[in-house]
């Protein structure tokens, strides 16, 4: 069974920086580009990140360009967003998803229950 | 970026009525284009991918259309399940982009 369980959520104070953490199980991770999505309360659905099978290629929304890194460590089959300079506007729930695999097709198949970040002071 | 339009924000329908949700885009995406149902608390789930595949395990009732800048989500009966909000996502290239979303409710 595929599972996709994210931690490291919490409240931090603006310009404070967090890293959360998605754990992969079920599947066989290497293979597949996995990618973050958030959702801010009580709105819709963000993109924020995707990063490549071999951590090669990253791609980012541009509102977290260059505060935001991420990266994966395929031998511990986890994925990760290092979050810095946070923002209020950055508080969200943070959803990793597996993406791209070997059928060809772009598309966000399995989804973590996420974890919240809340931004304030 | 490339931005998904997406309407109606929401609507108020009936069990078995017929449900039509759209996404354009602001260029040409061809067919890449994934469909998503996300109930409250809940993550997202994929319902219809490449504009018109219908994921394993989906009911047949969903069906998706489109190519190029216009895409349609179609529920041809809606059912008490399928009360929630959907949105349209871009795979065409990144940053990926998705639709405002669509909150279907009970009538």
């Amino acid at each position: 069974e595929v599972q996709l369980v994210e931690s490291g959520g919490g409240l931090v104070q603006p310009g404070g920086s967090l890293r959360l953490s998605c754990a992969a199980s079920g599947f066989t991770f290497s293979i597949y580009w996995m990618t973050w999505v958030r959702q801010a309360p009580g709105k819709g659905l963000e993109w924020v990140a995707n990063i490549k099978q071999d951590g090669g290629e990253k791609n980012y929304v541009d509102s977290v360009k260059g505060r935001f890194t991420i990266s994966r460590d395929n031998a511990k089959n986890s994925l990760y967003l290092q979050m810095n300079s946070l923002r209020a506007e950055d508080t969200a729930v943070y959803f990793c998803a597996r993406d791209a695999g070997p059928s060809g097709y772009d598309l966000l198949d399995y989804w973590g229950q996420g974890t919240l970040v809340t931004v304030s002071s | 970026a490339i931005q998904m339009t997406q309407s109606p924000s929401s609507l108020s329908a009936s069990v078995g009525d017929r449900v039509t949700i759209t996404c354009r885009a602001s260029q040409g995406i061809r067919n890449d284009v994934g469909w998503y149902q996300q109930k409250p608390g809940k993550a997202p789930k994929l319902l219809i991918y490449a504009a018109s595949t219908l994921q394993s395990g989906v009911p047949s009732r969903f069906s998706g259309t489109g190519s190029g800048t216009d895409f349609t989500l179609t529920i041809s009966s809606l059912q008490p399940e399928d009360f929630a909000t959907y949105y349209c996502l871009q795979d065409y290239n990144s940053p990926r982009t998705f639709g405002q979303g669509t909150k279907v409710e009970i009538k």
